[in-house]
């Protein structure tokens, strides 16, 4: 069946550098993406989305990068802390529905001091 | 205030028991679902609560009960569970179709 996946499952990275986190979809129709950040015991966050009409969009300190040719979604995060520290779950859905969403098998940032 | 709050946050439940957990949003979403996540996994949606009405039920087996009282509250019936059923739960609501999920921090279901 059709999934979202991540090409590496941890991370580690000096805190001051950036980070890229990064997810490989197979549904081609897929038309809205949200990455998710979950601290240990604590619900998903909610980090920034990018909708399939967009290649890229910006927060605060982070950016994710949409590329549909390869259908590929990256996160960025610059000057990685170590409150950035946790799972990081890109998810997919169809119709710019949260409806569905499905979730990556999700990737363990550690952040070192 | 932007919280959904689930109770409790640990539970231990033999498989003959009948429990309950709870969440409760007071954002005026629409939306409210129950997602299921074991150790080390994604979270996996479970039902979809839409104007109180449910939407979505991703073949969940029936010792799983959900019930939407009023649009602030979201239960999840739990009897005759298995220990395979062990894992947080996660409830989550939305304004409707589209736009961010907010995520409770989850009950701790562990089943003996």
């Amino acid at each position: 069946g059709e999934s979202v996946g991540l090409h590496l499952p941890t991370l580690s990275v000096q805190e001051g550098d950036n980070s890229i986190i990064n997810c490989a979809y197979s549904n081609s129709a897929s038309d809205y993406f949200i990455w998710y950040k979950q601290e240990s015991g604590k619900g998903p966050q909610f980090i920034i989305d990018i909708r399939s009409n967009m290649d890229k969009r910006q927060g605060q300190r982070v950016t994710v990068l949409l590329n549909k040719t390869v259908k590929h979604l990256s996160l960025q995060i610059a000057a990685t802390q170590p409150g950035d520290s946790a799972v990081y779950f890109c998810a997919e859905t169809l119709g710019g529905s949260n409806y569905k969403l499905t979730f990556g098998k999700g990737t363990l940032l550690t952040v070192n001091p | 205030d932007t919280e959904v709050t689930q109770t409790p946050k640990h539970l231990v439940m033999g498989m003959t028991n009948k429990k309950s957990l709870k969440c409760e949003q007071h954002m005026g979403h629409r939306a409210m679902y129950w997602y299921k996540q074991k150790a080390k996994k994604p979270p996996e949606l479970m039902f979809v609560y839409s104007y109180e009405k449910l939407s979505i039920n991703e073949s969940v087996p029936s010792r799983f009960s959900p019930e939407c009282p009023n649009s602030s509250l979201l239960n999840l019936h739990l009897h005759a569970l298995q220990p395979e059923d062990s894992a947080l739960y996660l409830c989550a609501s939305s304004q409707a179709r589209t736009g961010e999920l907010f995520f409770g921090e989850g009950s701790r279901l562990t089943v003996l």
